[in-house]
């Protein structure tokens, strides 16, 4: 089964930094990698599939990049509705895997 | 509009079961794999199981596999997850997801989740 680890587990930012979350596969997953944005009591939303993909509906300051094992979502200029907690999934193979999470907060 | 409204959830003792329900509407739901994701309390999000689209194929995770089982009535529009044998650490919110259905096996739609409490 394929593990997804996500740094830092947290962060705290302020309005307009830029914020760099990373996610490692534990194998090659090619570009099959998803980040999704989770708010308390609310369900995750989808951002970025394939990597590197916008979903429709997104603002493009949020981007993702890599392929086989190392993945990053980028925030170019954080909003106040983005802070929340930042999940990457692994969309390879099944099992699915999540990562554990990064919490941005305010700083 | 997709929605995805799960229902079903609530209070159960160790042992016991639970059949949770997800309504689809918004989309054609007979053309699309589906998922349940589940999260405990203050933790992350953890894969449960998927269906293909004609319900001829399911996977579980590991976790629940042998206790649970994914289904779908595609006339009802409707998914399902039957819990037996339930352990404590089987409370979480469990989200009805919707498969992106092109290529990689990412969740494009969310419910709003039921929450699944186990305890004596």
């Amino acid at each position: 089964d394929i593990q997804m680890t996500q740094s830092p587990s947290s962060v705290s930012a302020s309005v307009g930094d830029r914020v760099t979350i990373t996610c490692r596969a534990s194998q090659g997953i090619s570009s099959w990698l998803a980040w999704y944005q989770q708010k308390p009591g609310k369900a995750p939303k989808l951002l970025i599939y394939a990597a590197s993909s916008l979903q429709s509906g997104v603002p493009s300051r949020f981007s993702g990049s890599g392929s086989g094992t190392d993945f990053t979502l980028t925030i170019s200029s954080l909003q106040p509705e983005d802070f929340a907690t930042y999940y990457c999934q692994q969309a390879n193979s099944f099992p699915l895997a999540f990562g554990g999470g990064t919490k941005v907060e305010i700083k | 509009e997709v929605q995805l409204v799960e229902s079903g959830g609530g209070l159960v003792q160790p042992g016991g079961s639970l059949r949770l329900s997800c309504a689809a509407s918004g989309f054609t739901f007979s053309n699309y794999w589906m998922h349940w994701v589940r999260q405990a309390p203050g933790k992350g999000l953890v894969w449960v199981a998927r269906i293909d689209s004609d319900g001829s194929s399911t996977s579980h995770a590991d976790s629940v596999k042998g206790r649970f089982t994914i289904s779908r009535d595609n006339a009802k529009n409707t998914l399902y997850l039957q819990m037996n044998s339930l352990r404590a650490e089987d409370t979480a919110v469990y989200y009805c997801a919707r498969d992106r259905a092109y290529s990689g096996y990412d969740i494009d739609y969310w419910g709003q989740g039921t929450l699944v409490t186990v305890s004596s």
